[in-house]
């Protein structure tokens, strides 16, 4: 069955310091990959999506995350985290042959030290 | 409505009770999901409706789960006999499912926590 795994359950960072959060997954055709955040109190919010084209996709907030076929990866990267990006993250994926589905990783907390 | 909505916000129920929880989506969304998130852990995929087709139900977890939608509208999931294993934020999401289905952005509501003494 298809699945996603998110390497870190918890990450903590002081401001100005880089991140990557770790995304995998295990189907092998053709997947739709999205970042997910979950700010304290508030609802899940795209951070940025993966379609097609460009492996290197740009989100907001100076987010990006690169696809990797041959690794069946799509790592979250950030250069330089601010204590406002503490939230929980979530990798999700949607595979050709799942019709809409999207199955989630368990997601990571961040915590940034101010 | 401008995003997608839940009700109600908090539920305490009783073991044994059964409970139904409301999604109103964004108006036009043809995909709706809804997922369950119990404390500490990551999202649990419970059921997805797209248009007319029959829903993807593959991760309702017993036979206490149901959920129904209402043509492209309201989605209702329902548990049966409450247990205290059931107590978690239900997560309702929608969404656009046009062009290649999955390709578009799922919008979530504020969830429902659900929690059952």
């Amino acid at each position: 069955a298809q699945s996603v795994s998110q390497h870190n359950h918890h990450v903590i960072l002081s401001e100005a310091a880089s991140l990557e959060l770790g995304c995998n997954y295990s189907y092998g055709g053709t997947v739709n990959l999205f970042w997910y955040v979950q700010y304290p109190g508030q609802h899940l919010q795209l951070l940025l999506k993966y379609f097609s084209g460009d492996p290197l996709v740009k989100g907001i907030k100076g987010f990006e995350a690169e696809f990797i076929k041959s690794k069946f990866s799509f790592n979250l990267r950030k250069p330089s985290v601010q204590w406002s990006d503490t939230a929980e993250y979530f990798c999700a994926v949607n595979a050709d042959n799942q019709g809409g589905k999207l199955i989630f990783g368990q997601g990571t907390e961040l915590s940034v030290k101010p | 409505g401008a995003g997608v909505s839940q009700s109600p916000s908090n539920k305490v129920t009783e073991k044994g009770k059964d409970v139904e929880l409301r999604c109103d989506p964004i108006s036009g969304h043809t995909a709706l999901y809804w997922y369950r998130q119990r404390l500490g852990q990551g999202l649990e995929f419970l059921i997805y409706f797209q248009g007319n087709s029959a829903p993807d139900k593959s991760g309702l977890p017993s036979d206490r789960f149901s959920a129904e939608r209402t043509g492209e509208s309201v989605s209702t999931l329902t548990i049966q006999r409450t247990q205290q294993e059931d107590s978690a934020v239900y997560l309702c999401a929608s969404s656009a499912g046009q062009g290649r289905v999955g390709s578009t952005e799922a919008f979530f509501g504020q969830g429902t926590r659900l929690t059952v003494v």
